[in-house]
């Protein structure tokens, strides 16, 4: 398969507990991207990297959460002391360079209980 | 915050019938693209209207975008079960590499 893929398909986890997902993109695409999306919402945008370089970030990402990029390749996303509000599908996307569209993962589905 | 906002949110039609839906935006545009979300899975790309584009065709996909009225439709002809999902827009703006996508369009056919 040679898609976009996220790892794991499903997390559930306590409040307070760090949770790490990882996204693998198309190997040709150098933009990467993350999404959040919550229940009968559309996905809001979180963060994008172009290679290595984490370019843009929005609000919605806190200091709890941290997204790195290290060889412009995988990524991985981390949220730091869960809160119930972080319960969410998380979508990682990617694209090349001056292409918009973007093909995404299936997702992690995240609960914090 | 959301750009896009799709209209109707729900639409039930049967096999065969034709299904439209509308979403509006809120700043100028660079592309406008839709998107298709089987339930819990990732989106698919459907179809992607440049700004200076007023109409696309892709398979039994048809999309029309209107800058003056900042809004676009996207018609699926001849539906069929297999098209129930939810369908998003999604907006993005020159020298943003964010999508602003809208709550999405659930829509059901009927076999």
């Amino acid at each position: 398969d040679t898609g976009v893929s996220q790892d794991p398909r499903h997390k559930i986890t306590k409040r307070g507990q760090n949770v790490t997902f990882r996204c693998d993109p198309i190997s040709e695409h150098n933009r990467l991207y993350w999404y959040r999306q919550t229940l009968g919402q559309g996905p809001e945008f979180l963060t994008y990297f172009q290679n290595e370089a984490q370019l843009e970030k929005s609000r919605l990402l806190s200091d709890r959460f941290s997204a790195e990029r290290p060889k412009g390749s995988f990524s991985t996303l981390e949220i730091q002391r869960t809160e119930q509000g972080d319960s969410a599908m998380y979508l990682c996307a990617s694209s090349l360079d001056g292409v918009t569209e973007a093909f995404f993962g299936q997702g992690t589905r995240l609960t914090v209980v | 915050s959301q750009q896009g906002e799709e209209d109707p949110q729900a639409l039930s039609i049967q096999e065969g019938e034709n299904a439209t839906m509308n979403c509006s935006y809120k700043t100028s545009i660079n592309n406008l693209q839709w998107y298709r979300q089987n339930s819990g899975r990732g989106l698919v790309h459907l179809i992607l209207i440049r700004s200076n584009e007023r109409e696309k065709h892709s398979g039994r996909l048809r999309v029309t975008l209107d800058t003056s009225k900042k809004s676009s439709s996207l018609l699926i002809t001849a539906s069929r079960a297999a098209d129930t999902a939810s369908y998003f827009c999604a907006a993005d703006t020159y020298g943003n590499n964010r999508l602003a996508f809208g709550k999405g369009n659930q829509v059901v056919v009927i076999p």
